[in-house]
């Protein structure tokens, strides 16, 4: 089986700009986290959705949001950017079900400048 | 409010010696808890898992105990091999929230030769 794909890997925006990642899950899952990556933080969950709706929801600004398709496919998007948000973001994906492995991709390295 | 807690920031074990890998946590809601490895600019690799109705859980060279009275899981890794050094997190869920992690800050492992 293919492993969770995240694409672009990296992307360099400026202040103010918005910006959409991607995340393809294993086939089959039909849940999908997103977590971002800080050396001041650490690891931070955002959201996960599961079929198609937003299912647990982390403590982010309304700025970060996401969507899932009918295929899985799930999409993040971060609008009015700011330097902070300058992290790895990543996204996991499991089968949905109660104490699940979470299976990640490589993520997305985003720079703000 | 850390939740999850790896006390040790960076551990350095010489090869084919045990490593041991500690977590604290704080909310009694928890009842599933992950380690995961990761590399720099990779997504993590989910290593073992385990419930809180076990106190044990073996995979191969990798082992987590968990006690639950005092809130604290490790990781033990025997024989430790160079291809281990990595940073590796604990994580924690609740039934409520069954996908949203909660990870510690993480544990560097250097293993020597």
């Amino acid at each position: 089986k293919a492993g969770v794909t995240q694409t672009p890997r990296y992307l360099i925006k400026t202040r103010g700009q918005q910006v959409t990642l991607s995340c393809s899950p294993i086939s089959g899952h039909r849940s999908v986290s997103w977590y971002q990556q800080t050396p001041g933080q650490g690891l931070q969950f955002l959201f996960e959705y599961f079929s198609e709706t937003q299912r647990n929801k982390g403590n982010f600004p309304g700025r970060f949001s996401g969507r899932q398709f009918s295929n899985s496919r799930s999409e993040m998007n971060v609008s009015t950017l700011e330097l902070g948000d300058s992290a790895l973001y990543l996204c996991a994906s499991s089968s949905g079900g109660l104490k699940e492995t979470q299976y990640f991709g490589p993520g997305t390295r985003l720079l703000v400048l | 409010d850390q939740q999850v807690k790896q006390n040790s920031p960076s551990l350095s074990v010489q090869e084919g010696r045990i490593s041991i890998l500690n977590c604290d946590y704080t909310n009694s809601m928890f009842d599933y808890f992950l380690w995961y490895k990761k590399y720099p600019a990779e997504g993590p690799t989910f290593l073992i898992s385990i419930s809180s109705i076990k106190d044990k859980n073996e995979d191969g060279r990798f082992t987590v105990f968990l006690n639950k009275s005092a809130k604290h899981l490790s990781l033990h890794i025997v024989p430790s091999q160079p291809g281990d050094s990595a940073v590796y997190f604990c994580a924690a869920s609740h039934t409520g929230t069954a996908s949203k992690l909660t990870f510690g800050t993480g544990t560097r492992l250097q293993v020597t030769l």
